[in-house]
């Protein structure tokens, strides 16, 4: 069964650092989507992305936070520059239509961790 | 602001015991309603979803949810559960207007542990 698989599983940086989250969504799927949870939170939308641009955006997802489809198999997260608030589980989805029913499918998360 | 509001955070049950889980959301328009479960050392994937029609949805593994939309409330329910249910478990709305790309508003989460 095809899945969205993302890489790193665990990163590891220093405040003001950049950081890329890498992710694969499923071959066929054309919307994307970057959520976090930081520990004991809810997970939070970031951003969603379509036809190479965003599509909606959280207040969340500042100028620090940018996203990317460098080729056409990965989806990527980067954070410019890196604050301990940042330190969360990352996970990316995708989704074969953005209609609000669809299911997202969703990767296994990066977990980010600032020092 | 949109949110979403699980009740329970952690529920601790024998098997075959009933399970109700209650979801809560606030917005003002037309929504569409999910759970996602999440079991250990696995990725978020959906239990079933809402979006018209029969608001007693049935989803994968028993599970059914219930749209009440005066009570804006979405709560999962199993009859029985079983050991292999411990997971945690999310609802989840996607607000429904044109344009939107489906973006979730998740709830904090109810973990489920089921004693054998």
């Amino acid at each position: 069964e095809p899945e969205v698989t993302q890489t790193p599983s665990h990163q590891v940086t220093q405040m003001g650092q950049e950081v890329i989250l890498r992710c694969v969504p499923i071959s066929n799927h054309l919307y994307f989507y970057w959520y976090r949870q930081i520990l004991g939170q809810k997970v939070e939308f970031l951003v969603s992305f379509y036809n190479n641009e965003i599509s909606e955006k959280s207040e969340i997802f500042d100028d620090q936070f940018s996203v990317e489809r460098p080729d056409g198999s990965n989806f990527t997260l980067k954070i410019r520059s890196t604050k301990l608030e940042d330190s969360a589980m990352y996970f990316c989805a995708s989704s074969d239509r953005g209609r609000s029913y669809n299911e997202q499918f969703f990767g296994p998360g990066t977990r980010l961790t600032v020092l | 602001a949109q949110s979403v509001s699980q009740h329970n955070h952690h529920v601790i049950l024998s098997e075959a015991a009933s399970l109700e889980l209650g979801c809560n959301y606030s917005y003002g328009g037309t929504v569409n309603l999910f759970w996602y479960v999440q079991y250990p050392g696995q990725h978020l994937q959906l239990l079933l979803k809402y979006f018209s029609g029969d608001p007693l949805v049935k989803g994968i593994k028993g599970f059914e949810a219930e749209f009440i939309k005066s009570k804006f409330s979405f709560n999962l329910r199993k009859p029985s559960v079983q050991w292999s249910d411990t997971a945690e478990y999310f609802c989840a709305v996607s607000p429904n207007y044109g344009g939107s790309q489906g973006n979730l508003i998740f709830g904090k989460g109810t973990k489920l542990s089921v004693k054998p």
